[in-house]
């Protein structure tokens, strides 16, 4: 069965230093997503991709944070400078094209990322 | 904005016990709605979801979630529960936007 990929699974970092994390899609999932999960909460809805084309980035801190899916297949999440706040899970999910919201988000294993 | 609630952040019953999570929502227009479940080390997976017909809907493992309009709910039950369902549940819900949004979250753990 085919599955959305993350790595690294686990990041530990400093503060001010720079991390990326990776996530590929399901093969022919148009609809891409970057959440974060703070401990005790819901998944965020960091940014939306449809092919390589942003769609929502309204709860992306952009000071910091950065994504791209150039080529609308893997995607690529950046944080620079982390902070003590980011300590987080991300997860990355994806979703065919057809009705995008109804259809069902295939997520990965996430990355948990731990801030110092 | 648009908002989630589940009313729940722990349920622990025995085994045989009657489930019911509750999620409410907060939009007056049409919505999509989901049930996620995460299973301990596993990743988030879909157990269900709703967007038109038929309020009654079943999902998997024996799970169902009914629709109801007029109480901006969509709440999650399964008549039996099993030490296997011990997960946590997240309800779903999409505005005909593009944003999903999620709830907190319902820890449930069930005693074998």
């Amino acid at each position: 069965e085919a599955e959305v990929a993350q790595s690294p699974r686990y990041k530990i970092t400093e503060k001010s230093q720079a991390v990326a994390f990776w996530c590929d899609p399901i093969s022919g999932h148009a609809t891409l997503y970057w959440y974060r999960q703070i401990l005790g909460q819901g998944p965020e809805l960091l940014v939306q991709f449809q092919d390589e084309s942003v769609v929502d980035d309204s709860q992306l801190p952009k000071d910091r944070f950065s994504a791209e899916r150039l080529k609308g297949v893997d995607s690529t999440l950046k944080i620079q400078p982390a902070e003590l706040g980011d300590s987080a899970m991300y997860l990355c999910a994806s979703s065919g094209r057809l009705r995008e919201n109804q259809e069902t988000q295939y997520f990965g294993p996430g990355t948990r990322l731990l801030v110092l | 904005a648009q908002s989630v609630s589940q009313h729940n952040h722990h349920v622990i019953l025995s085994e045989a016990a009657s489930l019911e999570l509750g999620c409410n929502y907060s939009y007056g227009g049409t919505v999509n709605l989901f049930w996620y479940v995460q299973y301990p080390g596993q990743h988030l997976q879909l157990l269900l979801k709703y967007f038109s017909g038929d309020p009654l809907v079943k999902g998997i493992k024996g799970f169902e979630a009914e629709f109801i309009k007029s109480k901006f709910s969509f709440n999650l039950r399964k008549p039996s529960v099993q030490w296997s369902d011990t997960a946590e549940y997240f309800c779903a819900v999409n505005t005909g936007g593009f944003k999903t949004i999620f709830g907190a979250g319902t820890r449930l753990f069930v005693k074998a």
